[in-house]
C-alpha cells in the first residue's frame, strides 16, 4: 500500500509569488489534514477535509491560503502571494473514515519544506 | 489557550529505558496520541490513548491519566534506531484534528 505523498519536497519562491503544494492521501481515506511547522515552533493543524468537502479549516492563516481537494483524491493547498513567514515545512495526512480508535490514527507524508526569500 | 509540555531533549543509553512526558491543557480531549518523527522525515504514529491506563505495543508503551491532564511514553530496550523527535499530541474535537506538543529530541548514547 503507498503511503502518502507529497509534492514538491523543496520548494524555494520569491517573496510575492504563489506556490501550489500537493497532497496524494493514502488511497480509501476520506480524511485528509494539513500541518504546518514553522522552523522551531510545534506543528499547527491548518484544514481538515472529509471527502471532497472543508469540515474544519480554523488553522489557515490568512486568505493567502487556499486549499482544495478535488473529487475527494488528491489536495493542494495554494499560498498566494507567498510572505516570509510562509516559510516552513508543510505535513499532509490522511486517515481512515472510521469510528474509534482507528480514525486517531492519522499516516503522514513527508512533508514539503517551502522557503521563501 | 491551548497547550501541551514536553521536555525538548532527553538523552538515555543504548538498552535502557526512557519516559517522554506530556502534559495538556486543551478545551476539549479525546486522547492522546504519540508520534515519532526522524531528521526530514514524516512523523510516523505511534500510539493512541483515549482511557486511562497503559498501552503497550511491543518495546514502546504509552499512559494517559485523564483527571491529570497527563501522559507519558516509555520506551524499553533502546536502540540506536529510537534516536528521533517524539511528539504527542491531542486529539481535542471529534473532527480529529490534532494539537501538538513541540517535541522531544531523543539522543541515544552506546
Amino acid at each position: 500500500e503507498a503511503g502518502v505523498t507529497q509534492f514538491p519536497s523543496h520548494s524555494v519562491i520569491e517573496k510575492g509569488q504563489t506556490v501550489t503544494l500537493r497532497c496524494d492521501p493514502i488511497s480509501g481515506h476520506d480524511n485528509l489534514y494539513w500541518y504546518r511547522r514553522v522552523m522551531g515552533k510545534e506543528i499547527k493543524f491548518l484544514l481538515h477535509f472529509v471527502k471532497e468537502s472543508k469540515q474544519d479549516e480554523s488553522g489557515m492563516p490568512n486568505n493567502r491560503f487556499l486549499a482544495e481537494r478535488t473529487g475527494g483524491t488528491y489536495s493542494t493547498l495554494k499560498v498566494q502571494p507567498a510572505e516570509l513567514e510562509d516559510s516552513g515545512v508543510y505535513f499532509c495526512a490522511s486517515s481512515q473514515s472510521v469510528r474509534g480508535r482507528k480514525a486517531y490514527e492519522q499516516y503522514f507524508g513527508p512533508g514539503t519544506r517551502l522557503t521563501v526569500t | 489557550g491551548q497547550s501541551l509540555e514536553q521536555p525538548s531533549e532527553v538523552t538515555a543509553v543504548e538498552g535502557a529505558i526512557v519516559q517522554i512526558n506530556c502534559t495538556y491543557q486543551t478545551s476539549g480531549f479525546y486522547g492522546l496520541s504519540w508520534y515519532q518523527q526522524h531528521d526530514g522525515g514524516a512523523p510516523t504514529f505511534l500510539s493512541y490513548n483515549a482511557l486511562d491506563g497503559l498501552e503497550e505495543t511491543g518495546r514502546f508503551s504509552s499512559f494517559l491519566s485523564r483527571s491529570d491532564s497527563y501522559g507519558y511514553l516509555l520506551l524499553q530496550e533502546l536502540q540506536m534506531k529510537d534516536s528521533a523527535s517524539y511528539f504527542c499530541a491531542v486529539a481535542s474535537g471529534s473532527n480529529y484534528q490534532l494539537i501538538w506538543g513541540a517535541g522531544t529530541k531523543l539522543i541515544i548514547k552506546p
